[in-house]
């Protein structure tokens, strides 16, 4: 049973447009959930971290958490083609736990 | 440093030998994680450490793998008898605190011949 899932796209969007990306999870015990950005042959970047229930907005990006759904989601305004990249969603494994769970990702395409 | 560093970038050896990693993090950062990633894979978590204590070691994948790490600092990853399926990418990470953003290295690209 897979803890983290991801779409695995691509997800293709024009320049300009509203690019959003979902993660499931499992453990309803998870209390912390982060966004990273990984280029192709690079290491992953944080891009994003929430807590609690909403929305947390940092610039161009968004990060929504409902908990009760066990959804994530990440939302970039204003796509851009160095956006392009593959997202990685990680959960905590549960309440207390310092173990991060990845998904395999979502891999963006911004057209020009 | 301002980052994570690790170390070597890449790694070639044949099969059967030892390999060891290193990783240092990012100044004043409590805790440190392994992870590796295979080609077409997700992360994988290995094992962290607060402070010089890993509190739970079942993620590495056999009894071949061990770490430490020393004064708080820096970490080693040191895989035994190396296997062909020991081939990844090692990422090592840091957090201020436990449970914190973690912030991660380059990674070392390691090949068994």
């Amino acid at each position: 049973q897979k803890e983290v899932e991801q779409n695995s796209g691509p997800l293709s969007v024009p320049e300009g447009a509203i690019a959003s990306l979902n993660c499931t999870y499992s453990d309803r015990g998870s209390q912390s959930f982060f966004w990273y950005r990984q280029y192709s042959g690079k290491s992953p970047e944080l891009i994003m971290f929430i807590y609690s229930n909403g929305d947390k907005e940092d610039g161009r990006f968004t990060a929504q958490l409902n908990k009760a759904s066990q959804y994530v989601s990440l939302l970039i305004r204003d796509s851009q083609p160095s956006d392009s990249a593959t997202y990685l969603c990680a959960v905590n494994r549960g309440a207390g736990s310092y173990q991060l769970t990845f998904g395999k990702g979502t891999k963006l395409s911004v057209i020009p | 440093g301002a980052g994570v560093s690790q170390s070597p970038s890449n790694k070639v050896t044949e099969k059967g030998k030892d390999v060891e990693l290193r990783c240092d993090p990012i100044s004043g950062h409590t805790a440190l994680y392994w992870y590796r990633q295979s080609l077409g894979q997700g992360l994988e978590f290995l094992i962290y450490f607060q402070g010089n204590s890993a509190p739970d070691k079942s993620g590495l994948p056999s009894d071949r793998f061990s770490a430490e790490r020393t004064g708080g600092s820096v970490s080693t990853l040191t895989i035994q008898r190396t296997q062909q399926e020991d081939s990844a990418v090692y990422l090592c990470a840091s957090s201020l605190a436990m449970g914190g953003p973690q912030h991660f290295g380059d990674g070392t690209r390691l090949s068994i011949l």
